[in-house]
């Protein structure tokens, strides 16, 4: 079956614009997270949804937020990016909230300039 | 706040070695701990998890070993091959909240 997909791959951005990025989970997966990787912090947890509810929530500021459709499908929006929002965006499915067994995306990597 | 974390960010190894990986945590709360594998160019892949109640697990190729009263984790790979070349991270969690994760330990190996 089909894994996570997270779409776009790639973003270029300007400072103090937005963006949105996509998230579709394994199919029957209804929990979908959201992770920021960077070299310097690692994988920081975002948000998790669960029937489109927000179940979890990380320690960023409200720049950062998301939403989970009926169809568990996800995204995630940064409103007025910085240059410190540059990284890996990482989502992760699974079938229940917070399984252990967790399956990631391939990421959007977002360059912020 | 409590974290976890790993004890060597890299770890060389020769092709055909055991390969052992260690973690230290801090929240004696959680209830799992996983490892995950990351190959460049890709998100996590989980690999093997094991319960607080539980002190050694299994997989092929892979035991995780839990040792509570240090707070410790450990991932041995055995008969390391160029394929087992990856970042490798330990994560903690606890029932209903979000896997906390390491930072890393960069595993490289030479044939």
């Amino acid at each position: 079956k089909a894994g996570v997909t997270q779409t776009p791959r790639y973003l270029i951005k300007t400072r103090g614009q937005q963006v949105t990025l996509s998230c579709s989970p394994i199919s029957g997966h209804r929990s979908v997270s959201w992770y920021q990787q960077t070299p310097g912090q690692g994988l920081q947890f975002l948000f998790e949804y669960f029937s489109e509810t927000q179940r979890n929530k990380g320690n960023f500021p409200g720049r950062f937020s998301g939403r989970q459709f009926s169809n568990s499908r996800s995204e995630m929006n940064v409103s007025t990016l910085e240059l410190g929002d540059s990284a890996l965006y990482l989502c992760a499915s699974s079938l229940e909230v917070m399984r252990t067994e967790a399956f990631f995306g391939q990421g959007t990597r977002l360059t912020v300039v | 706040g409590e974290s976890v974390g790993l004890h060597l960010p890299t770890l060389s190894v020769q092709e055909g070695d055991n390969s052992i990986i260690n973690c230290a945590y801090s929240n004696s709360a959680s209830d799992y701990f996983i490892w995950y594998k990351q190959e460049s160019g890709k998100g996590p892949q989980f690999i093997i998890d094991i319960r607080s109640n539980m002190d050694k697990r299994q997989g092929q190729r892979v035991t995780v070993l839990l040792n509570k009263t240090v707070k410790h984790l450990s991932l041995q790979i055995a008969a390391t091959q160029p394929g087992d070349s990856a970042v490798y991270f330990c994560a903690e969690n606890q029932a209903g909240t979000a896997l906390i994760f390491g930072k890393g330990t960069t595993l490289s190996v030479s044939s």
